[in-house]
């Protein structure tokens, strides 16, 4: 158990809707890190934060925002959903230490029909 | 730029087989390198880690040297199982950015 929580493990939904991934870091982490796993891009970074604050970003569309909430869990925020979006979307958790390793969730699987 | 290079899989091997997955990387900086190993229906978990060079990282029997002079983080491991199958991903992390690397990830496979 990596301590880092996720929900929910599985979405369905439609093209256009818009939906929420919810992340719980491991007690004691500061960044959160968003990625997408799909079969054709592999592991995508989209984006991190730390403390609450935006740190990096990567190959995150217009179509997503996320944040970071002062108990410092997280939230992914996909909308106006396409096919493509179906993916396995992970959370990790860092320390503050540098180069400290990432501890991932488990993970959520969209599904958009 | 930054970029870690692993070898395509799929890697089929019987059980017991000595298994080496390439991982090479392109870095400015001195980076910390790291393996996470995917099994099927999870998420990625740390498998081992080596922060500065001739580091070895290890855990479960498998072995990593961080090399710098061939910019190299090969994994290996003595004695496979089925139960190792699972995808592997070789990773950087810079000092700078503090953001993963990665590599495309290697799929595993194990044959009884």
């Amino acid at each position: 158990d990596s301590g880092v929580t996720q929900t929910p493990k599985h979405l369905i939904t439609a093209t256009g809707q818009r939906v929420t991934l919810r992340c719980s870091p491991r007690s004691g982490d500061l960044s959160v890190y968003w990625y997408q796993q799909s079969l054709d891009q592999g592991l995508q970074f989209l984006i991190q934060y730390y403390n609450g604050e935006e740190r990096a970003k990567g190959n995150i569309l217009e179509r997503f925002s996320a944040q970071q909430f002062p108990d410092l869990h997280s939230e992914l925020n996909l909308s106006s959903l396409e096919l493509g979006d179906s993916a396995l979307y992970f959370c990790a958790s860092s320390s503050w230490e540098n180069n400290s390793p990432l501890h991932f969730g488990n993970g959520t699987r969209l599904t958009v029909t | 730029g930054n970029s870690v290079t692993q070898m395509e899989g799929p890697v089929t091997l019987s059980e017991e087989a000595f298994l080496t997955i390439n991982c090479t990387y392109t870095a400015t900086g001195y980076p910390s390198l790291f393996w996470y190993v995917q099994y099927p229906g999870e998420g990625l978990q740390l498998l081992l880690k080596a922060t500065k060079a001739d580091d070895k990282g290890s855990n479960k029997g498998f072995e990593a040297t961080y090399r710098k002079e061939t910019t190299s983080f090969h994994l290996e491991k003595g004695s496979v199982q089925v139960s190792d199958s699972a995808v592997y991903f070789c990773a950087l992390i810079l000092d700078s950015n503090y953001q993963l690397i990665w590599g495309a990830g290697t799929k595993l496979i194990i044959k009884p």
